[in-house]
């Protein structure tokens, strides 16, 4: 069965500081992983994608990482703001019928 | 330019009665997804259409759910004799013709709101 797993659930931190969230999946056969940011109230903006054969890429404040062989992601947010707090969610797509397997997103919270 | 648009933004209905939500996509895109995000849930599939065509319906939770899209624009997601399970936000995305390895960005509408009473 197609999955995906954040962690934390949630996470509150203090304005400047750091953070990673994860997501762990097992969708196969995997095509590309994608982190959103999602406001409340608002639909769900695209942060980074990647492919198979990607490991790292950044937008911005945003570091997003891909191990394939252990399914693992990361988002590393640095130097953290105020409007960083938002839901982060990994969605993982397959190859089979364009499917998108959603986790259940890591709530952030970023307090001054 | 106009993003994607839905509505009704808000829709209260009575348990029983049927509802019809409408997606209106970006001009020239070819994909549309329909997902739906129950309370404190997050995000959950349930079509896509390449043009007019579904090629998967799987992810509809019942076949109370159904979804049409014409002339490779307007889509519609109709739920009939609701349940209170179906409350939820009801969000509609669409993107350009997708490349084969699926990279496209989706660009999301504002939601539907559906309480179902």
């Amino acid at each position: 069965k197609n999955q995906v797993e954040q962690s934390p659930q949630s996470l509150i931190i203090l304005e400047g500081k750091n953070c990673t969230l994860q997501c762990n999946y097992t969708v196969s056969p995997f095509s590309n992983l994608r982190w959103y940011k999602q406001d409340t109230g608002r639909g769900p903006v695209s942060l980074t994608i990647m492919t198979f054969s990607e490991n790292t890429k950044s937008n911005g404040r945003y570091t997003a990482t891909l191990d394939a062989d252990t399914k693992q992601s990361s988002l590393h947010i640095t130097a953290s703001q105020l409007s960083d707090s938002a839901s982060y969610i990994c969605v993982v797509r397959n190859n089979a019928g364009n499917m998108l397997t959603f986790g259940g997103g890591t709530r952030l919270m970023v307090k001054p | 330019g106009a993003g994607v648009s839905q509505s009704p933004s808000n829709k209260v209905t009575e348990k029983g009665k049927d509802v019809e939500l409408r997606c209106d996509p970006i001009s020239g895109h070819t994909a549309l997804y329909w997902y739906r995000q129950s309370l404190g849930q997050g995000l959950e599939f349930l079509i896509y259409f390449q043009g007019n065509s579904a090629p998967d319906k799987s992810g509809l939770p019942s076949d109370r759910f159904s979804a049409e899209r014409t002339g490779g624009s307007v889509s519609t997601l109709t739920i009939q004799r609701t349940q209170q399970e179906d409350s939820a936000v009801y969000l509609c995305a669409s993107s350009p013709n997708p490349s084969l390895r699926g990279t496209d960005t989706q660009y999301f509408g504002p939601g539907t709101r559906l309480t179902v009473l």
